[in-house]
């Protein structure tokens, strides 16, 4: 059984980079074949798709946020990392890793837990 | 790329059936099968529902049933009961190579 489990401080200052961590167990994201993404949720709002990377290194981020955001992968510590930089209150959210297939998979099968990131000084 | 669309809210008495609606664009939910659907209790992380449009996954209540037509996709519940009662979310491929998703629906068990 897969799992994803976020980790990362909390609360960030506006204008500083807010930096997660999470952790796959369960599997191997360098056996390919998945997509590993980050969502995130505004309190009581909806959903947002941020970006993935593959096991290779290879990212593509939501055009939105493309300017602020960098995903990288350590495949020695089955691990992927989220970067936003320059935030504001408004990336104050609940931030999800998630899985989802790269060939003719395009859904999300397995989710973190979340963790709240809160943008105030 | 603008999200998709769904009603606010939703309810029904158990053993009733509802259903959802998602709205989007040739770009979008019309232009792939590559529909889903999540359910979201409070606190909790989304749940995989249905995906590829009308597919459930292994351990998902035969309850839960999904279609497509047009730009217009579709979550239906039968048997509504008590621990149906969440918010819910569909999610589409995009020929931007993104994912877009819906802005919840609540569901309320009368």
């Amino acid at each position: 059984q897969v799992q994803l489990q976020e980790s990362g401080p909390g609360l960030v200052k506006p204008s500083q980079t807010l930096s997660l961590t999470c952790t796959v167990s369960g599997g191997s994201i360098s056996s390919g074949g998945y997509y590993w993404s980050w969502i995130r949720q505004h309190p009581g709002k909806g959903l947002e798709w941020i970006g993935y990377i593959y096991y290779s290194g290879s990212t593509y981020y939501n055009p939105s946020l493309k300017s602020r955001v960098t995903i990288s992968v350590d495949t020695s510590k089955n691990q992927f990392s989220l970067k936003l930089s320059s935030v504001t209150a408004a990336d104050t959210a609940v931030y999800y890793c998630a899985r989802s297939g790269v060939v003719f998979s395009y859904y999300f099968d397995y989710w973190g837990q979340g963790t709240l990131v809160t943008v105030s000084s | 790329q603008s999200a998709l669309t769904q009603p606010a809210s939703v309810s029904g008495s158990p053993g009733q059936s509802i259903t959802i609606s998602c709205t989007g664009t040739s770009s979008d939910v019309g232009g792939y099968n590559y529909v889903s659907w999540y359910q979201q209790h409070p606190g909790k992380a989304p749940k995989l529902m249905i995906y590829e449009v009308s597919n459930r996954p292994s351990g998902v209540s035969n309850r839960f049933s999904g279609s497509k037509s047009g730009n217009t996709a579709s979550l239906t519940i039968s048997g509504l009961q008590a621990e149906d009662e969440a918010d819910y979310y569909c999610s589409s491929y995009t020929s931007s190579s993104t994912w877009v998703f819906g802005g919840g629906t609540k569901l309320t068990v009368l």
